[in-house]
């Protein structure tokens, strides 16, 4: 199996208050996971890559220092939303690739975390 | 132009029916290819993957990659209900370390 969790599902926090994602591979080592947001009928938009033990690599736009991601073991990356504010409140969800194939391109997605910034 | 492209659709089909989905890719480096599933407020599952071009079954679906005409689709046979979803394809290649999505195409299977 491939199978990716994240915690919490569903979170609600204040203007202002920093929120915390985690990303977990159950039953698999990750070289590379991946954090996305999704907009409501809109595709996924890749926010940034990570691979364990380095620095996350942020695509055009993102603010490293808004979105903190932690790539701490082969099973855990962890994205925290800091100073949150109403327009991030949004549909996060991140996946991962698999160690233990060399060519292996898939991504494995979590069930998302929908975060609400009143 | 985006390097992949997706018609949003909605799609809507009647029960049992063979849905076609397809998208086009610019970037000729691509080499491999993913179908995604969707349901509302969940995040996408794997449903194919295919490497280069050729075909790839699996149940009721296949998936077809043309890379001379930079043209992959996925077919569902006797589709049902369940199937109802947005379906993402997305492409990438070794030196990207990313894959790139199409705009997802939402279908409706009604009974």
């Amino acid at each position: 199996g491939a199978v990716v969790s994240q915690h919490p599902s569903r979170v609600i926090c204040k203007s202002g208050t920093s929120v915390k994602i985690e990303c977990r591979s159950l039953d698999f080592q990750a070289t590379t996971m991946f954090w996305y947001r999704q907009f409501p009928k809109q595709s996924l938009m890749l926010m940034a890559t990570s691979n364990e033990g380095s620095k996350a690599t942020y695509e055009q736009g993102v603010e490293k220092d808004k979105f903190l991601i932690n790539h701490a073991s082969l099973t855990l990356s962890t994205l925290t939303v800091t100073s949150a504010h109403p327009e991030d409140s949004s549909f996060y969800i991140c996946s991962a690739r698999k160690r233990d194939r060399a060519y292996s391109y898939e991504q494995y997605f979590g069930p998302g975390t929908r975060l609400t910034v009143t | 132009q985006k390097e992949v492209e997706q018609d949003p659709g909605p799609l809507s089909v009647p029960e049992g029916a063979i849905v076609s989905l397809n998208c086009t890719y610019s970037n000729s480096a691509f080499q491999y290819f993913m179908w995604y599933r969707q349901y509302s407020r969940k995040g996408p599952e794997l449903l194919m993957y295919t490497y280069s071009s050729g075909n790839k079954e699996d149940g009721r679906f296949t998936a077809q990659v043309d890379k001379s005409s930079k043209y992959i689709s996925l077919f569902i046979r006797d589709s049902q209900p369940s199937d109802s979803a947005t379906y993402l394809c997305a492409a990438g290649s070794g030196g990207y370390n990313k894959l790139i999505f199409g705009a997802g195409t939402r279908l409706a299977v009604h009974p």
